[in-house]
């Protein structure tokens, strides 16, 4: 499967823990995304990376959340310290070049804080 | 500031007629206007994109307008068919380089047979 990957795909962790999340886009994607997504709505940006470098954060997420994406292939999304509120569905997605390509989503990683 | 909005959050159609879905965007640089289908448990999926050079595109029953000027682009499916239940979500690019996508809130659509 050449598609956006992600993993875990499920992860429960406790209250204060930190969890990390791993994307690998389709190999020759140069952009790269993360959302978050509720139950009932649309996905929310997180960040994006052209190639290695991040080039926009939303103002909504805390310093709790970093993401990198070292090599400008696979990204990690770290969340420390977590919430019950983090509990989502974190979704990756990937594209490549510039606007109006579209862009790929993963399976999605679902995050459970209990 | 930047925002896409859509509506209705719900829509329930009988088989057979057609859908509407609308969406409004802030960012007057947005130049690309994908559509996404996501069934239960699944990925969001592209079903048809438009951009800003052209006004309506079709692909079979599911066809997009846009309307630059008012800034709304709508969703158009004909025929429905249960399969085509699901949510659906707009998105535009917005920032300063016009590369971050925002989507819309969703509408969950239902198909009565």
């Amino acid at each position: 499967d050449t598609g956006v990957s992600q993993d875990p795909r499920h992860k429960i962790t406790k209250r204060g823990q930190n969890v990390t999340f791993r994307c690998d886009p389709i190999s020759e994607h140069n952009r790269l995304y993360w959302y978050r997504q509720t139950l009932g709505q649309g996905p929310e940006f997180l960040t994006y990376f052209q190639n290695e470098a991040q080039l926009e954060k939303s103002r909504l997420l805390s310093d709790r959340f970093s993401a990198e994406r070292p090599k400008g292939s696979f990204s990690t999304l770290e969340i420390q310290r977590t919430e019950q509120g983090d509990s989502a569905m974190y979704l990756c997605a990937s594209s490549l070049g510039q606007t109006g390509n579209t862009i790929y989503f993963g399976e999605g990683s679902w995050l459970t804080v209990v | 500031g930047e925002n896409v909005e859509q509506h209705p959050s719900t829509l329930s159609v009988q088989e057979g007629d057609s859908a509407v879905i609308k969406c409004t965007y802030s960012d007057s640089a947005s130049n690309y206007f994908p559509w996404y289908k996501q069934e239960l448990g699944k990925r969001p999926q592209l079903i048809i994109d438009i951009r800003s050079n052209v006004g309506e595109k079709k692909d079979q029953r599911i066809a997009v307008t846009l309307n630059k000027t008012a800034k709304h682009f709508s969703l158009h499916i004909t025929e429905t068919q249960p399969e085509d239940s699901a949510v659906y979500f707009c998105a535009a690019p917005t920032g300063s380089s016009a590369s971050k996508i925002i989507f819309g809130s969703g509408t969950r659509l239902s198909i009565r047979p």
